[in-house]
């Protein structure tokens, strides 16, 4: 069966320091994919960054990159630079894009910067 | 702003009762997403509809049900509700061809409360 995992229910980052947000997965599908979304205390649903199964290399999306690991099927987020505005809940999440396409999601982390 | 709408943002009803929620995806945008996001279950992917057709089926319960419209709005059917049920419902639109586009964008969401 597929799974999300993220073991930091919270973090704390310096403002300007990086940070590593961990994301393991298990599935048996040969074709998949990995997202991460944020959501700030304010709600919403953003999409940052994929990562694709078969992609060689590691996707990038300005201060946002995907440390993909296929071996030891991990997929940890890395922020680069933090900023306040970072704060917020992170999730990990996988899509079979073999056969059901169905999308499961982590438990998220919650990120707070410091000033 | 996403450019994908929902409404209601607010919903309050009870037990028993039956809602719809709408939703509009971003202009284009040929797929439509549905996830609940609640305390216990955290977020679950739902449905997706590609062009008018099912295209991911998710951990979507019997008394749900959605479809997408011609003119590619979106409508999730929620009967015979239950107090675990209350929960965020999110809709989330992407474009490109098939079942697979990796970036989505979400709406608002609409915050059901079953009393």
């Amino acid at each position: 069966a597929q799974k999300i995992t993220q073991t930091q229910p919270g973090m704390f980052v310096q403002e300007k320091e990086a940070v590593t947000l961990d994301c393991t997965y298990d599935t048996s599908d040969p074709s998949y994919g990995l997202f991460w979304y944020k959501q700030p205390s304010s709600g919403e649903m953003i999409f940052l960054i994929y990562q694709g199964s078969y992609d060689q290399q590691n996707a990038t999306e300005g201060r946002y990159s995907l440390n993909f690991q296929k071996a030891r099927k991990s997929a940890n987020l890395v922020i680069s630079a933090s900023q306040l505005g970072d704060s917020a809940m992170y999730f990990c999440a996988m899509r079979d894009l073999s056969g059901t396409y169905k999308y499961i999601f982590g438990t998220g982390t919650r990120l707070k910067v410091l000033a | 702003d996403s450019g994908v709408t929902q409404t209601p943002k607010h919903l309050i009803t009870a037990t028993g009762q039956r809602v719809t929620l709408r939703c509009s995806p971003r202009s284009g945008d040929l797929s439509v997403y549905w996830y609940q996001q609640s305390l216990d279950q955290g977020l679950q992917f739902l449905i997706q509809y590609y062009n008018g057709e099912e295209r991911a089926k998710g951990n979507i319960l019997e008394r749900f049900s959605a479809q997408q419209f011609p003119d590619l709005h979106s409508e999730l059917n929620l009967s015979s509700l239950e107090l675990g049920d209350s929960a965020l419902y999110f809709c989330a639109s992407s474009g490109g061809t098939g079942a697979f586009s990796y970036e989505q964008y979400f709406g608002p969401g609409t915050r059901l409360t079953v009393t």
